[in-house]
């Protein structure tokens, strides 16, 4: 147990809609970054909050977009989902630059 | 750029010695995490080596790091059949964000 937290587990879109995904991080944490993985590949870097601010981005269009709140939970937004976007969605907390600690995903499927 | 590969499958039978290997590219780095993955969960942060180490020892994990030659290894001592999972390699890299950058991973297959 990371202490991480991510919701919902699973979920089904059809192309072309909206979802938003949810992370809290572990207590004291005060950095989440999000992370994309397709099946059979090592995860991607998406963005990353430093309290409140984005601290950094991956190499993800603008239609991926997030959030982190006073508590450092934070969302990720896609929108327009295309298929390519079925992946495992990983939220990872950190204090810091120290150690990250990784929720256990929400698998996004796109039909 | 980063890069960041390894081997993508080792087999090995229960109680022998796994290393798993991973080489990577950006000198800069001042962390090497290992993970591991188990099906269908997310990661989780097995240890990790700063870049001025040459060797860190953990229970039955031992990392060495050759920094020369961008060479990092995982070694599992008494490998058993809960092992069995996908190994991931990371680099952390402080340029365009604090992030992690992954290998492909390495399934690790224990037999009987």
């Amino acid at each position: 147990e990371t202490g991480v937290t991510q919701s919902p587990t699973h979920l089904i879109k059809t192309r072309g809609q909206q979802v938003t995904l949810r992370c809290s991080s572990q207590s004291g944490h005060n950095t989440v970054s999000w992370y994309q993985q397709a099946l059979g590949q090592g995860p991607q870097f998406i963005f990353q909050y430093y309290r409140e601010e984005e601290n950094g981005r991956g190499n993800f269009p603008p239609r991926f977009s997030g959030l982190q709140f006073p508590n450092y939970s934070s969302e990720l937004n896609v929108n327009a989902l295309e298929l390519d976007d079925s992946a495992l969605y990983l939220c990872a907390s950190s204090l810091g630059t120290e150690e990250a600690f990784f929720g256990q995903g929400t698998r996004l499927t796109v039909v | 750029g980063e890069d960041v590969e390894q081997s993508l499958f080792l087999s090995v039978r229960e109680g022998d010695s796994s290393v798993i290997n991973c080489t990577y590219t950006d000198s800069s780095s001042t962390y090497l995490y290992w993970y591991k993955q188990e099906p269908g969960a997310g990661l989780q942060l097995l240890t990790y080596i700063f870049s001025n180490m040459d060797m860190k020892q953990d229970q039955r994990l031992t990392v060495l790091l050759n920094k020369k030659d961008k060479h990092l290894s995982l070694r599992i001592a008494d490998t058993q059949t809960g092992d069995s999972a996908i190994y991931f390699c990371a680099e952390f890299d402080t340029g365009g964000g604090n992030k992690l950058t992954f290998g492909t991973g390495t399934q690790l297959k224990v037999e009987l």
